[in-house]
């Protein structure tokens, strides 16, 4: 089974300032079968990034995926208001597929 | 357009069993696969199993494994999960995520919450 370990648990930062979350994988993440996920309180997650680096129908530019093998990085280049939630790696090339524990990106 | 509706809350005994329903629409759902997770209140994401539509092929975590059973009517685009014998700590919000449109979970439903209490 892969372990995702989410960096840091929280980031605290202000609007307009650079996000950069990592996602390091156990085991190398077979064909960068890896998505970020945004998720606020009540709501189901909402697909950011699939395949490491390809955007989902819809969801702004500024988010953007990188990496491969047993390291990842979500960059959101300057977080707006909305973007305050919890993400969410996943990893769904391999089963028993797998989440990373969480990062919380709150207000400064 | 594409959407997952799921099955209402639920409220179980310990030792019972729930059964969760995910109707989807929109989009083709024999080519599809639906993944099945579940959310402790303040806790994180956690992956229970998947099936595979068009082939009915199944996946479980092992701390599921023994207890969970997915399956597909593809009649009525519907996925569902059971899971049995039931825990105090089975109370969650239950999720399903299906690949809509691209090959990820971009679909989900809006939770079903299972709440096991004696």
């Amino acid at each position: 089974e892969i372990v995702l370990t989410q960096s840091p648990g929280t980031l605290s930062l202000s609007p307009g300032e650079r996000a950069t979350l990592s996602c390091s994988a156990s085991q190398s993440v077979r064909s960068g079968y890896l998505a970020w996920y945004q998720q606020k309180p009540g709501q189901p997650p909402r697909l950011l990034i699939y395949g490491a680096s390809s955007g989902a129908p819809g969801i702004p530019d500024r988010f953007s995926g990188s990496g491969s093998g047993t390291g990842f990085t979500l960059t959101i280049s300057r977080v707006e208001p909305e973007d305050f939630a919890v993400y969410y790696c996943q990893q769904y090339g391999s089963s028993p597929q797998s989440f990373g524990q969480g990062t919380k990106l709150e207000i400064k | 357009q594409m959407q997952l509706v799921q099955s209402g809350p639920e409220v179980k005994k310990p030792g019972t069993s729930v059964k969760v329903s995910c109707r989807a629409s929109g989009f083709t759902f024999s080519y599809s696969s639906v993944q099945w997770v579940r959310q402790a209140r303040g806790q994180r994401l956690e992956w229970i199993g998947w099936i595979v539509v068009g082939s009915g092929n199944t996946n479980y975590a092992r701390n599921f494994e023994e207890r969970v059973t997915i399956t597909r009517d593809t009649s009525t685009s519907t996925a569902y999960m059971e899971l049995s014998s039931l825990r105090p700590d089975d109370t969650a919000v239950y999720y399903c995520a299906a690949e809509g449109s691209i090959n990820a979970y971009n679909l989900w439903g809006q939770g079903t919450m299972v709440t096991v209490s004696s």
